[in-house]
């Protein structure tokens, strides 16, 4: 079992441009939520995608998008990135809306330049 | 909106000697869940342990146990016989238990000296 896997593992994007990032769930699990987490903090909610939708949303402007797929993988987009959107985004995911372990990713290190 | 804190930036101990974490958590319901979870430089994030709030009991992995003061709303982290391998940034985490959200506190740089 691969657990949660995301790529890429780094990129460099300049301040303007649109980024997508990968999260593959590990297998079984149906339920992907995205986390940024910035030098030195802990990780913040972005959202939680389940059955294809958007169920919940942490404070993160429109400019943070998702979508997850019928395999269950799930895309980050970023738009009209800025400096302060540098950071570490990790990908969780578990089973359905039951209250089972969140398996997490090694993330994907966005640096906007 | 549930807060969590974690107000030991970093801290240091002998391998094989105990070191204690601690958290400290704000939030009005009663059904939630408290998690601690270990990224070392790999930056994946690994579940160390978790607590039911319903549970009285405090939860225990082998060298990792917790002492959940949930009146006080306190959950520290205790680690015995340390590890060179548990040297890493530990984070402290509440989930509500109709929610999906984690909330992480700013973490706690753990160095275990040979």
């Amino acid at each position: 079992d691969a657990g949660v896997t995301q790529s890429p593992t780094h990129l460099i994007k300049t301040r303007g441009q649109q980024v997508t990032l990968r999260c593959s769930p590990k297998s079984g699990h149906d339920t992907v939520s995205w986390y940024q987490q910035a030098l030195g903090q802990g990780p913040q909610f972005i959202f939680q995608y389940y059955e294809e939708e958007e169920r919940q949303r942490g404070n993160f402007p429109d400019r943070f998008s998702g979508h997850q797929f019928p395999n269950y993988s799930s895309e980050l987009n970023v738009n009209a990135l800025l400096l302060g959107d540098s950071a570490l985004y990790l990908c969780a995911s578990r089973e359905g809306s039951t209250n089972t372990e969140a398996f997490f990713g090694q993330g994907t290190r966005l640096t906007v330049v | 909106a549930q807060t969590v804190t974690q107000s030991q930036p970093e801290m240091s101990v002998q391998e094989a000697e105990t070191v204690t974490l601690s958290c400290t958590y704000d939030t009005s319901e009663s059904d939630y869940y408290l998690f601690w979870y270990k990224q070392p430089p790999s930056r994946q994030m690994i579940l160390v342990i978790r607590q039911e709030a319903y549970k009285q009991q405090n939860a225990t992995e082998n060298r990792f146990s917790v002492n959940f003061q949930k009146a006080a709303k306190s959950f520290s982290l205790k680690i015995s016989d340390s590890q060179l391998g548990d040297a890493a940034m530990y984070f402290c985490a509440y989930r509500s238990g109709t929610g999906n959200q984690f909330y992480f506190g700013t973490g706690t740089s753990l160095t275990v000296i040979p």
